[in-house]
């Protein structure tokens, strides 16, 4: 049972352009949302993140949006560059499970000159 | 400088030997995480610890054997490595104590079973 549910699997976007990065997920006891952009080689490393008490966040060109609710949250970059190309993961953790991520299944974002 | 290190970065070896991979982190958590990345690059946690204390242990063969010396170090250890342990690791620690959920990961073991 994948619980963290991520879309699409893959996306390009000219330079300049708006990405985004939608995640689903199921255990309404999560409480703690993060997003990880992970370059080749290298490991994840934490982006931005968000508790459900938060509509939305913003930190510079990046954006959560979330929607208690639905059940979603999503990632926008704006005013993409060539060097936002990266893999970005969202995920999820909760304080009664440890705050083991439990991650989508990742966007490999493609930003054309 | 580095917060969260691994050794080693690349680890290539034949079915059913035994193989450890080691971290060390130098940002004063009090917990620690291991990761596995699959060839799909799906990311899925398999052990955590608190203070030295096991307090995550997913469903990994035992064959994994992860040990905490203490609150900065975290090492794995695989026995009678199979094909489909081929993957990257990755070690990951955060600051449990102060209610700070950030995970900060290291750059990764690749392991390759030949």
């Amino acid at each position: 049972q994948q619980q963290v549910k991520q879309s699409p699997q893959s996306l390009i976007v000219q330079k300049g352009g708006i990405s985004i990065i939608n995640c689903a997920y199921e255990n309404t006891a999560f409480d703690y949302f993060p997003w990880y952009q992970q370059f080749p080689g290298k490991g994840p490393a934490l982006l931005i993140a968000i508790r459900p008490d938060v509509s939305e966040k913003k930190e510079g060109r990046f954006t959560i949006s979330f929607n208690k609710s639905a059940k979603q949250f999503s990632l926008h970059i704006m005013d993409s560059q060539p060097g936002d190309s990266a893999t970005y993961f969202c995920a999820a953790s909760m304080k009664a499970a440890g705050n083991k991520l439990t991650f989508g299944g990742g966007t490999r974002v493609l930003v054309k000159p | 400088d580095t917060a969260v290190s691994q050794t080693p970065k690349y680890l290539v070896t034949q079915m059913g030997n035994d193989k450890s991979i080691k971290c060390e982190q130098n940002l004063g958590h009090d917990t620690m995480y291991w990761y596995k990345q699959d060839s799909k690059k799906f990311l899925k946690i398999m052990f955590s610890y608190n203070n030295k204390e096991l307090i995550i242990n997913e469903t990994v063969p035992n064959r994994f054997s992860p040990k905490s010396p203490d609150k900065a170090h975290l090492n794995l250890h695989i026995n009678s490595l199979e094909l489909g342990d081929s993957a990257v690791y990755f070690c990951a620690s955060s600051q449990w104590a102060a209610r700070l959920d950030e995970q900060y990961f290291g750059p990764g073991t690749r392991l390759t079973v030949t």
